[in-house]
């Protein structure tokens, strides 16, 4: 079974903090690894779809790397404001799997 | 564009009956997931369509689910005869395609089966 880890489950951080968490994901046959943020009472909008070894995405105070050889993606926060408190979901597509999604780190925001 | 449409909203029924859940996917988007989301397993794949036609349904979780696509702007997800622990929220997303492009998420159906 395939599996895509999330860390930490769950994190608070204060105003003004930044702050990143990490997915990990197999490294063979990969296609292409999703970034989500889910706010409570909402469903899971797209921040980033990352396919190339290496690569950096940014919008606004988010940004993300990826590391396809060794299996990770980071999310970055900077300057983290009460309205980044979300869900943040990972997922995974490769030659085989479609979609196979982490079980996500709760951000609480602390004004 | 409405974005993706689900319904009902909130759904409660009793063991042993059939639900019948519906999506309307945004329009051009030729790809259609099913996902259950629990607290146990998180968001799970149940099955997704390209072009109407269903290519993996390994995620469902039994003979009780299934799932049509009869055109291009509406699916359902039929349980039946449902069952408690089949209580879940369930999403539909459409996309572009399966793998490289961001999924729409529709606002999900809350599903309570007693």
């Amino acid at each position: 079974i395939l599996n895509v880890e999330q860390s930490p489950q769950s994190l608070h951080v204060q105003e003004g903090d930044s702050t990143n968490f990490t997915c990990s994901f197999p490294s063979s046959n990969f296609y292409a690894l999703h970034w989500y943020r889910w706010e409570t009472a909402k469903s899971p909008e797209a921040l980033f779809v990352m396919t190339l070894n290496g690569d950096e995405k940014k919008k606004g105070r988010i940004s993300a790397t990826l590391n396809t050889k060794e299996g990770y993606s980071y999310l970055y926060i900077k300057g983290s404001q009460p309205e980044d408190s979300a869900t943040y979901l990972c997922a995974f597509t490769s030659g085989t799997y479609k979609y196979i999604f982490g079980t996500g780190t709760r951000l609480k925001v602390l004004a | 564009d409405a974005g993706v449409i689900q319904s009902p909203r909130h759904e409660v029924t009793e063991m042993g009956q059939e639900v019948t859940l519906r999506c309307k996917p945004i329009s051009g988007h030729d790809y259609l997931f099913w996902y259950r989301q629990t607290m146990m397993r998180g968001l799970e794949l149940l099955i997704y369509f390209n072009n109407n036609v269903p290519i993996d349904d390994s995620g469902m979780p039994e003979d009780r689910f299934s799932a049509k696509m009869p055109n291009a702007s509406f699916s359902t997800l039929k349980i039946q005869p449902s069952e408690p622990r089949d209580s879940a929220v369930y999403f539909c997303a459409s996309s572009r395609d399966s793998t490289y492009n961001e999924q729409f998420f529709g606002p999900g159906t809350r599903l309570t089966v007693l």
